[in-house]
């Protein structure tokens, strides 16, 4: 079955970057979209980007533009979110999470857990 | 960005009742709507992905219907583990935003 299991809790400084693991398992990894999606305390969930894990091109939010990238390791059938220049703002959950079909369709068929970034100084 | 709205923001409801939650779209978004569940301390999970299909594993009790701008999530006989907080997301053009979310609870 579709797994994704993700790296465990941070805690940064305000300017620091993060960076987030995501393991996939129970299916092609090379064949699908992985979404990065994020949720603040009292916000809503809100889409950074996406990376396919074939070719490796990606796409991010307009909000997120020039902090995030979303990487890939074919080899270990993992995706990597890193954000930078963090604020106490990106406190948040952040989840992984494959599209719910190879042709793409930004629709999150399978969650990673989550993992809890806490930006504080 | 389209902006994507829920109502209510929470409802209270009994097992066995029917339940029904809106979403509507700033623009249309075709069928391009999909509905998540999720509970405290958990990731989302989805239900309903193109408006109105059943992602695999799910109960049947669970619908969803719509088009363009005005979408329904329904739970045809409430039971005790729907009570959770329900989104729904378009999936249509970037940022495939989501909507604030409806909790459900015990009434």
């Amino acid at each position: 079955q579709v797994q994704l299991v993700q790296s465990g809790a941070e805690v940064k400084k305000p300017g620091a970057s993060v960076k987030v693991s995501c393991k996939a398992s129970g299916y092609r990894f090379t064949s699908y979209v992985m979404h990065w999606v994020r949720q603040a305390p009292g916000q809503r969930l809100e889409w950074m980007g996406w990376i396919n894990a074939g070719t490796g091109n990606t796409k991010y939010s307009q909000k997120f533009q020039g902090r995030v990238t979303i990487t890939r390791d074919t080899s270990a059938s993992t995706a990597y979110m890193e954000l930078s220049s963090l604020r106490s703002e990106d406190t948040a959950v952040y989840h992984c999470a494959r599209d719910l079909l190879p042709s793409g369709s930004y629709t999150y068929g399978y969650w990673g857990q989550g993992t809890l970034v806490t930006v504080s100084s | 960005d389209i902006q994507m709205t829920q109502s209510p923001s929470s409802l209270s409801a009994s097992v066995g009742d029917r339940v029904t939650i809106t979403c509507r779209a700033s623009q249309s978004i075709s069928n391009y709507l999909n509905w998540y569940q999720q509970k405290p301390g958990k990731a989302p999970q989805l239900l309903i992905y193109a408006a109105s299909s059943l992602q695999s594993g799910v109960p049947s009790r669970f619908s969803g219907s719509g088009s363009g701008t005005d979408f329904t999530l329904t739970i045809s006989s409430l039971q005790p583990e729907d009570f959770a907080t329900y989104y729904c997301q378009q999936s249509y053009t970037t940022s495939y935003t989501f909507g604030q979310g409806t909790k459900v609870e015990i009434k």
